[in-house]
């Protein structure tokens, strides 16, 4: 089964670009039909999808973070990534990394990691 | 944007009873939906897709249902490791997770 690890700061400035990296093994970015996510969990709050990247690098985004909003992919080091621009105290959340393997299936989740922004 | 509305938000029950969570979207997403259980600071797990296909290794108490824009989780006779917190998400377009509804020990 695929396993997901985030890695990345857990402290950014506001007004700056948050970066995360999920490190996938047990399976490949490249694979056709495996949609590469970010999800986040405001603290003590519900789940708010951000994003995927799928395959050859096609990118679908929440509508309400699109402009601030990067996810890329590098199949040499099987990681995808997240990068988000002018943070506020709003983006502060545990950020999950997870995989859809396939149109019909269910997601499974990283460990996730809290990012604080704060100055 | 399709939203997702879970009842209830809070649900008291004991070991052993049947439990029902409903989850309603905003319009109809055929069976493109998916539960996921949540204890505190875990990371969510998958136990249902397709809105009633049991995720593998799922304890076969857990059984999903509905379509269009009804769907509910059942878990019959609740264990122990039940007490947790439930989401629903559609994968119809884009995706949406409802607010959540928390099991919780009577």
């Amino acid at each position: 089964q695929v396993q997901l690890q985030e890695s990345g700061p857990g402290l950014v400035k506001p007004s700056q670009t948050l970066s995360l990296t999920c490190t996938v093994s047990g399976g490949s970015i490249s694979s056709a039909d495996y949609y590469w996510s970010w999800i986040r969990q405001h603290p003590g709050k519900g789940l708010e999808w951000i994003g995927y990247i799928y395959h050859r690098g096609n990118t679908y985004y929440n509508p309400s973070l699109k402009s601030r909003l990067t996810i890329s992919g590098d199949t040499s080091k099987n990681q995808f990534s997240l990068k988000l621009s002018s943070v506020t105290a709003a983006d502060t959340a545990v950020y999950y990394c997870a995989v859809k393997e396939g149109v019909v299936a269910g997601v499974h989740w990283g460990q996730g990691i809290l990012v604080t922004v704060s100055s | 944007d399709i939203q997702m509305t879970q009842s209830p938000s809070t649900l008291s029950a004991s070991v052993g009873d049947r439990v029902t969570i409903t989850c309603r979207a905003s319009q109809s997403i055929s069976t493109w939906l998916a539960w996921y259980q949540q204890k505190p600071g875990k990371a969510p797990k998958l136990l249902i897709y397709k809105a009633s296909t049991l995720e593998s290794g799922v304890p076969s108490r857990f059984g999903g249902s509905g379509s269009g824009t009804e769907f509910s989780l059942t878990i019959n006779s609740l264990q122990p490791d039940d007490f947790a917190t439930y989401y629903c998400q559609q994968y119809n377009s884009y995706w949406t997770f409802g607010q959540g509804t928390k099991v919780e020990i009577k």
